[in-house]
């Protein structure tokens, strides 16, 4: 079935590096996106979103990246800081009538000193 | 604003014992949802509300139930338990059909 997935299921960098999350997706039809964070023991933190009619959106050290061609959604941190560490998801949303989002499994970021 | 709030944080049922998992939101959202994600593994959605007295099912209802009487609240009920049922429970809410704003969860293990 369709569904969304990861590249990488860890990633390691060092404090200051800039870090690339990467997300595959396979519903064409997706038309809005979201990045959450969710820290060990927390729930999941809206960090940005962006719409299938962009392929740019920056907010606070974040930006993500859509490239609809090949259905690939990136999430870039600035400055990684050891606070970014946490599990990276992804989610689209179908669109339409469709409230559900469908989850990727996550990309575990540990930022190291 | 509180946002979305979850009780119980922590919650041991024995297998077959039933209780019910509360969700408020003072949001004034339409949307409500309740997710399970399993260690390691991504949110499956249970059941969504797009407003009182609305519910569907999601990806993963069975052994659950849920009601929606009021804009605020959101109770998932879990009758009896099993443990395929441990896991880290959360609820979300949304205005529109977009960003979702999640609860702390509600980690429970079924012994």
């Amino acid at each position: 079935g369709e569904s969304v997935g990861l590249h990488l299921p860890t990633l390691s960098v060092q404090e200051g590096d800039n870090s690339i999350i990467n997300c595959a997706y396979s519903n064409s039809a997706s038309d809005y996106f979201i990045w959450y964070k969710q820290e060990s023991g927390k729930g999941p933190q809206f960090i940005i979103d962006i719409r299938s009619n962009m392929d740019k959106r920056q907010g606070q050290r974040v930006t993500v990246l859509l490239n609809k061609t090949v259905k690939h959604l990136s999430l870039q941190i600035a400055a990684t800081q050891p606070g970014d560490s946490a599990v990276y998801f992804c989610a689209e949303n179908s669109g339409g009538s469709n409230y559900k989002l469908t989850f990727g499994k996550g990309t575990l970021l540990t930022v190291n000193p | 604003n509180a946002g979305v709030t979850q009780t119980p944080k922590f919650r041991i049922l024995k297998i077959g014992q039933s209780m019910t998992l509360q969700c408020a939101q003072d949001m004034n959202h339409n949307y409500m949802y309740w997710y399970r994600q399993d260690p390691g593994m991504g949110l499956k959605l249970i059941y969504y509300s797009v407003g009182a007295g609305i519910t569907d099912k999601g990806e993963v209802p069975n052994g659950y139930n849920v009601s929606r009487s009021t804009t605020e609240d959101f109770p998932l009920r879990l009758e009896l338990a099993a443990p395929s049922q441990t896991s880290v429970y959360f609820c979300a809410s949304s205005l529109r059909a977009d960003t979702q704003y999640f609860g702390p969860g509600t980690r429970l293990t079924v012994l």
